[in-house]
């Protein structure tokens, strides 16, 4: 199955760090791993994506695990801003592409 | 700097009716997808293009066609809409999909 798992909802408070977990067992070597958020109303937003290494950009950091089975998107100073489904996608074969039903991240102030 | 961009933005049509729904992309973007948001899910992959001129089916084709005639534009078409095809509609773009997509705000049809 190409799909991640990740929780179905997690609660932040405001301006502390968050640590959204993806699962992705099944992901082989050439995949990427890629996170975007979703406002409401909104169509999704690109966060970040990384091969093997840790990423770092001005939204968040990923990093992802040494068998790469796994990964964790994180945002260090949570907004409410940041309130939003958040998407672990896994990309295999250049252009595939699937959305789970992501994590929806609430920030509490 | 648009981006991509969807029109309409909201439509409702009536069982059996056809319409189009254009995305167009100002990024030289080779790249193009069509997804449907149903409430509560994740986006699932209608049609997509890797060129101007090529189109390839996605995960949900069925009751769809698309068109790219030119590279920025990316047309995605209900011959004969039914409600099940009641959703929240996004184009896509990408110039390398490993790179990160970049999406539409979305048009939301209603059939009835």
């Amino acid at each position: 199955d190409a799909k991640t798992t990740q929780p179905n909802s997690m609660e932040s408070n405001e301006e502390e760090p968050v640590h959204l977990p993806c699962n992705h067992s099944t992901i082989s070597g050439t995949d990427y791993i890629h996170w975007y958020r979703q406002l409401p109303s909104q169509g999704p937003e690109y966060v970040i994506h990384g091969l093997t290494s840790n990423v770092n950009n001005r939204m968040a950091s990923l990093a992802i695990a040494e068998d790469r089975k796994s990964s964790t998107l994180i945002l260090h100073r949570a907004t409410l801003r940041d309130a939003a489904v958040y998407y672990c996608i896994r990309v295999w074969g250049g252009q595939n592409f699937v959305f789970g039903p992501g994590t929806r991240l609430s920030v509490l102030p | 700097n648009a981006g991509v961009t969807q029109t309409p933005k909201f439509r409702v049509l009536k069982t059996g009716q056809s319409m189009t729904l254009l995305c167009a992309q100002d990024m030289n973007h080779e790249y193009m997808y069509w997804y449907r948001q149903d409430p509560g899910m994740g986006l699932r992959l209608i049609h997509y293009s890797v060129g101007e001129g090529t189109t390839a089916k996605g995960e949900v084709p069925d009751g769809y066609n698309v068109s790219r005639l030119k590279k920025q534009n990316f047309l995605l078409g209900l011959e004969s809409a039914a409600p099940s095809q009641t959703s929240v509609y996004f184009c896509a773009s990408s110039r390398q999909p490993s790179y990160g997509y970049t999406f539409g705000s979305g048009t939301r049809l209603t059939v009835v």
